[in-house]
């Protein structure tokens, strides 16, 4: 069945480093646009970052952007997010997304991972 | 950046009821708006897309309508699964902007 995984989440303290993975499952991974979204405690729902099909283009939120670098890998399908000098307000839930055209150029997010928490503490 | 806006933020409901939640996007999205909803502890799932269209699976009690800066969910017949947190996103253009939140919750 179509599944995303995710890793890579824990505990890591201010200004150090994390890299999340995705591993995607049940569908041709390189057909799709991903993305990673994530989720504060108690908070709603940020988009993070996305990445093209075939990797040649990058979106990032301003929150993120300079710090967080999006790549994947489709011969492994597998979707990354290098985070770099991370920050307490990055605490959160952190969600990979497939991007899906569903329709007469509408796009959503169809495909939602587990999540993986990443916790930015001293 | 879209600036989405969703009201309420939370409602007390019962089962049976129809509820009605509101986006607002801070300019015009034509139709690009997206329905999710999202129970505790578990991941978002995408139930309407193109502001009106319903993602296969999804039940017909759940519809969505609006265009421009304005948009509608609706919930007909409330049922015990759908107590939930329900977000608006529009897919206009980067950042995908989320709206903050409608908690449904049982009265």
């Amino acid at each position: 069945q179509v599944q995303l995984v995710e890793s890579g989440g824990g505990v890591v303290q201010p200004g150090r480093s994390l890299r999340l993975s995705c591993a995607a499952s049940g569908f041709t991974f390189s057909y799709y646009g991903m993305h990673w979204v994530r989720q504060a405690p108690g908070k709603g729902l940020e988009w993070v970052a996305g990445i093209w099909d075939d990797g040649s283009n990058e979106d990032y939120a301003d929150s993120v952007k300079g710090r967080f670098t999006i790549s994947r890998e489709n011969s492994k399908n597998t979707l990354s997010l290098q985070m770099n000098t991370l920050r307490a307000e990055d605490t959160a839930v952190y969600y990979c997304v497939r991007f899906r055209e569903l329709g007469g150029g509408h796009y959503g997010m169809d495909v939602w991972g587990q999540g993986t928490t990443v916790t930015v503490s001293s | 950046d879209v600036q989405m806006t969703q009201s309420p933020s939370s409602l007390s409901a019962s089962v049976g009821d129809r509820v009605t939640i509101t986006c607002r996007a801070g300019q015009s999205i034509s139709n690009y708006l997206n329905w999710y909803q999202q129970k505790p502890g578990k991941a978002p799932k995408l139930l309407i897309y193109a502001a009106s269209s319903l993602q296969r699976g999804v039940p017909s009690r759940f519809s969505g309508s609006g265009s421009g800066t304005d948009f509608t969910l609706t919930i007909n017949s409330l049922q015990p699964e759908d107590f939930a947190t329900y977000y608006c996103q529009h897919s206009y253009s980067t950042p995908w902007t989320f709206g903050q939140g409608t908690k449904v919750e049982i009265k």
